[in-house]
C-alpha cells in the first residue's frame, strides 16, 4: 500500500517552455499532497503544500506564479513549472499523506521524483 | 542552528556489522519522526517511523528516540552492501511541516 506514482520520470526541455509534472496517489486518498525540490547534494526543500479542493501554501521564496499547482481530485496533484530557466533544473519530487492517517504525524509517502532539466 | 542536523559521512561499516546513524533537531515541539532512506538518483523511501520515546524495532533496523536531548538514532544491524545509501532524518516540527536533515551516507563495505 502507500503507493505514489509521479509522471514524467525525466524531462528536458528548452529555456522559456512550461513543463507540468503529475503526482498521483494509487492506493489511497491524499486529502493533502507535498512538492519537494531537492538539488544534487542537498536535502529535500519543501516548495508547497497541496491541498484537495483548495489553494496551495507555498513556501516562502517560491514564487506561486512560477509553479503552478492545482489538485483537483482526492488522488492527482499538479505542479507545472512556467517559462522554465536552467536554474529551475533539479529533482522535483512529490508526496502524500493517507487521509485516514492521523494527519498529526504527518507520515508522508513520496513518488520517485521527476528530474527536469531546463537547457 | 539548523532545524534537523545530521553528520553527513560517509559512515563506513563492514558487512555484518551495526551501522548507528544519528540525527538531532531544535523544535521541541517536534512529535513525529521519520528515517528515510535515498538511492543515488531516486527518491525517499521510507523505513522508520517513532513516535513516543524509546526503542522501535522492525527487522534489522531499530529507531530510537529522545525527545528530553532531542534526539533521534537509527540502527541498521547485519549492515549489507544492499544498505549502502543516504539515510535522511525527517522531523515533523511543531508548524506540521516535516523538516529533513541532509542526510548520512553509509557505505556497506562486502
Amino acid at each position: 500500500g502507500a503507493v505514489v506514482s509521479q509522471h514524467p520520470s525525466r524531462v528536458i526541455c528548452k529555456s522559456g517552455t512550461s513543463v507540468k509534472i503529475e503526482c498521483r496517489s494509487l492506493d489511497f486518498q491524499a486529502t493533502t499532497m507535498f512538492w519537494y525540490r531537492q538539488f544534487p547534494k542537498q536535502s529535500l526543500m519543501l516548495m508547497a503544500t497541496s491541498n484537495e479542493g483548495s489553494k496551495a501554501t507555498y513556501e516562502q521564496g517560491v514564487e506561486k506564479d512560477k509553479f503552478l499547482i492545482n489538485h483537483a481530485s482526492l488522488t492527482l496533484s499538479t505542479l507545472t513549472v512556467t517559462s522554465a530557466h536552467p536554474e529551475d533544473s533539479s529533482f522535483y519530487i512529490c508526496s502524500a499523506r493517507d487521509w485516514l492517517a492521523g494527519s498529526s504525524y504527518n507520515e508522508q509517502f513520496f513518488g520517485p521524483g521527476t528530474r527536469l532539466t531546463v537547457l | 542552528q539548523k532545524e534537523v542536523e545530521q553528520n553527513s559521512g560517509p559512515l563506513s561499516v563492514p558487512e555484518g556489522a551495526i551501522a548507528s546513524l544519528n540525527c538531532t533537531y531544535s523544535d521541541r515541539g517536534s512529535q513525529s519522526f521519520f528515517w528515510y532512506r535515498q538511492y543515488s538518483g531516486k527518491s525517499p523511501e521510507l523505513i522508520m517511523s517513532i513516535y513516543s520515546n524509546g526503542d522501535k524495532e522492525d527487522g534489522r533496523f531499530t529507531a530510537q528516540l529522545n525527545k528530553a536531548s532531542q534526539y533521534v538514532s537509527l540502527l541498521i544491524r547485519d549492515s549489507q552492501p544492499s544498505d549502502s545509501a543516504t539515510y535522511l532524518c525527517a522531523v515533523n516540527t511543531s508548524f506540521q511541516k516535516l523538516v529533513f536533515g541532509t542526510g548520512t551516507r553509509l557505505l556497506v563495505s562486502p
